[in-house]
């Protein structure tokens, strides 16, 4: 069953508003990763965090690993339209060697 | 450009029919993982292959079964297909994903 809990799941703002969602678990992961899926497209690695505790930019894009282990979260500063999409996280979790458990995703709108 | 080729991209068949989805991995990635996608969901791990040796099992029914090759290259078969088995399959190697295969069933 589901051990990811995305949240939001949607989100409507505006254009250069920040945004931010997030993950959580009551399981510890030993990796988060986030992606961008766009409509009937695979997804797309957006962030990769590997270590408790760590905070990692891509751009506009940040996210940060929880110290507890059990949780992640994403933020999207100054968005735009193209940011419109659904936000995974995904996470390795220690009992479950490489494979991935995925959240339930974050639908993204953004109005111009 | 993930590097992870999947064809077809796109399948329509009949229920009870039989169906091969491919796969080929990066250059160099011994790691494939097969993922299911249904309507409005999240990514459902299915089945990972290893160097062709499969390696760990998720939430793949029994009609499904998937081989590695030793090219690396991988297919999914799916077998008896039913009209809940519409979804996007995605393959991928470890953190990068296809572009996924569409399959409707009728």
């Amino acid at each position: 069953g589901q051990q990811l809990n995305q949240s939001p799941q949607s989100m409507f703002i505006q254009e250069g508003e920040d945004v931010s969602m997030n993950c959580t678990s009551s399981s510890i992961f030993n990796t988060w990763l986030w992606y961008k899926q766009d409509p009937g497209e695979g997804p797309v690695l957006l962030i990769a965090l590997y270590k408790a505790g760590e905070l990692t930019s891509n751009g506009r894009l940040t996210a940060q690993f929880g110290i507890t282990r059990k949780d992640s979260f994403l933020n999207i500063s100054a968005s735009i339209p193209s940011d419109v999409g659904i936000y995974f996280c995904a996470g390795r979790l220690l009992t479950s060697g490489s494979r991935l458990t995925f959240g339930e995703g974050t639908q993204l709108t953004v109005n111009p | 450009d993930s590097g992870v080729t999947q064809t077809p991209k796109h399948l329509i068949t009949a229920t009870g029919q039989r169906v091969t989805l491919r796969c080929s991995p990066r250059s160099g990635d011994l790691s494939v993982y097969w993922y299911q996608q249904s309507l409005d969901q999240g990514l459902q791990f299915l089945i990972q292959y290893y160097n062709g040796e499969e390696r760990a099992k998720g939430n793949i029914l029994e009609r499904f079964s998937a081989q590695q090759f030793p090219d690396l290259h991988s297919e999914l078969n799916l077998s008896s297909l039913e009209l809940g088995d519409s979804a996007l399959y995605f393959c991928a190697t470890d953190s990068f994903f296809g572009q996924g295969t569409r399959l409707t069933v009728v």
